[in-house]
Parts: C-alpha cells; structure tokens; sequence
C-alpha cells in the first residue's frame, strides 16, 4: 500500500505571509499531481511533476518534485484570501497501476 | 472548457436500496474512474474503466458495486443494496491517455440512512 502524508493538515495564515506544504511518502511514484478543492466540489488540477528534482511555478504557487520522486513540496508566496482552500497531493505509482493515491489534505485558511 | 458533470449533485436512499450515480465524462476522453471520498478522509479509489470493461478495482469494490458505459456518453456507478458505510461523496474522472492528469467532476454526496 503507497501512502501520501501530507503535513501540516491545517494551516491558517495572515495574508501576505509564505507557506510551505509537503507531501511524503516512503514509495517512488512515476508521477505527482497537486490538486485544489473547494467545498462542495472536486478536485481541480493544479500541476503535475514528473522528473524527480522538477520545479513548476504557478504564479505565486512553486511545486517540487523530490530527486527520488518519493516526495513533493508547494510553496506559497505572499497568500491570498483567494487561496483558501484544501490542497492534495496525489501520486501515480510506477508499474501498471492506474489508481492516484492521495493525501488527506492540507486545509488552507487565509485571513485578510 | 470540457468538464465532467456527475447527477445528482445529492442522493439521500434508504439501507439496502440500489442507488445509481451517472456521470458525462469529457467527450474525446477513455479512461473512466470513480473515486470516493468518506467525510473527513482521503480520496479513495475505486475502480477504473477502459475500453468497454473494468481496468483495475480497489478492494472497496465488492460484488455490491458494478460500472456501466451503456451508451457512448454515459458511464455509472451502481450500488446493488447500499450501507450506511457507503455514505461519500462519489466523484468520477476522466482522462484522454494514459499517465494524462485527471478531470474530476464536482461530485455526487451519497447518503444512506
């Protein structure tokens, strides 16, 4: 079984402040995608990585992706109340599974 | 942009009766998926459709849960005789290849009472 923790689970900030949320896990996924999701809705895309050590910017969203394609990182710069939200990391595992393990979540609340 | 759209939003069904969740996956997509998601717990998945037939399935997938593609448009979860542990939110996903990042619906809330 591939498990994705993600930490911290909760998080509320001051606007204007950076953030850093990660997701580990102790098997390599071929790929990890990051997701949003609002109440009442499902996950949106945000990004995925592929190659380990990768790096994609979203505006003021930085993804990671570890060398060792076991863990990833987002990193917020300068939040918004906008960006309230919950915030998964989902990986695909190597081989011929089709499934995206996912991670509990980390709850995003940013005050104005 | 193409979305995937999943009726009804909510179903609230009584122990033991059948329910069936639908969903209009993007139309040039494949690959079919229905996850799950128990309030206050991680995504889950359940099974995932390609070509006319089941791909792969969980182990939460017992012999209560079937998938259907009856038309070219229409792909379904059913649940034969539901529990009150089946009480989620049912999303279902599409994708075009392979290894493509999913395309999330927002999402049938199952209620069993």
């Amino acid at each position: 079984t591939q498990l994705l923790e993600q930490s911290p689970q909760f998080l509320s900030i001051q606007e204007g402040e950076n953030l850093t949320v990660y997701c580990n896990s102790s098997s390599v996924f071929s790929s990890l995608q990051w997701y949003r999701q609002e109440p009442g809705e499902g996950p949106v895309l945000l990004v995925t990585v592929v190659t380990g050590g990768e790096v994609k910017k979203l505006k003021r969203l930085t993804f990671q992706f570890g060398d060792a394609r076991k863990d990833s990182s987002l990193h917020i710069t300068a939040a918004q109340p906008g960006d309230t939200g919950l915030y998964l990391c989902a990986g695909e595992h190597q081989g011929g599974s089709e499934k995206l393990v996912f991670g509990k979540g980390m709850k995003l609340t940013v005050n104005p | 942009e193409p979305e995937v759209t999943q009726t009804p939003s909510h179903q609230v069904t009584q122990m033991g009766q059948e329910v069936i969740l639908r969903c209009v996956p993007i139309s040039n997509h494949l690959y079919f998926y229905w996850y799950r998601q128990i309030l206050g717990q991680k995504v889950e998945f359940l099974v995932s459709f390609y070509n006319n037939e089941i791909s792969e399935k969980s182990e939460i997938f017992d012999d209560q849960f079937s998938v259907e593609r009856p038309d070219g448009s229409n792909f379904t979860l059913k649940i034969r005789s539901t529990k009150l542990e089946d009480s989620a939110m049912y999303f279902c996903a599409s994708r075009n290849r392979d290894r493509e990042p999913l395309h999330f619906g927002n999402g049938t809330r199952l209620t069993v009472t």
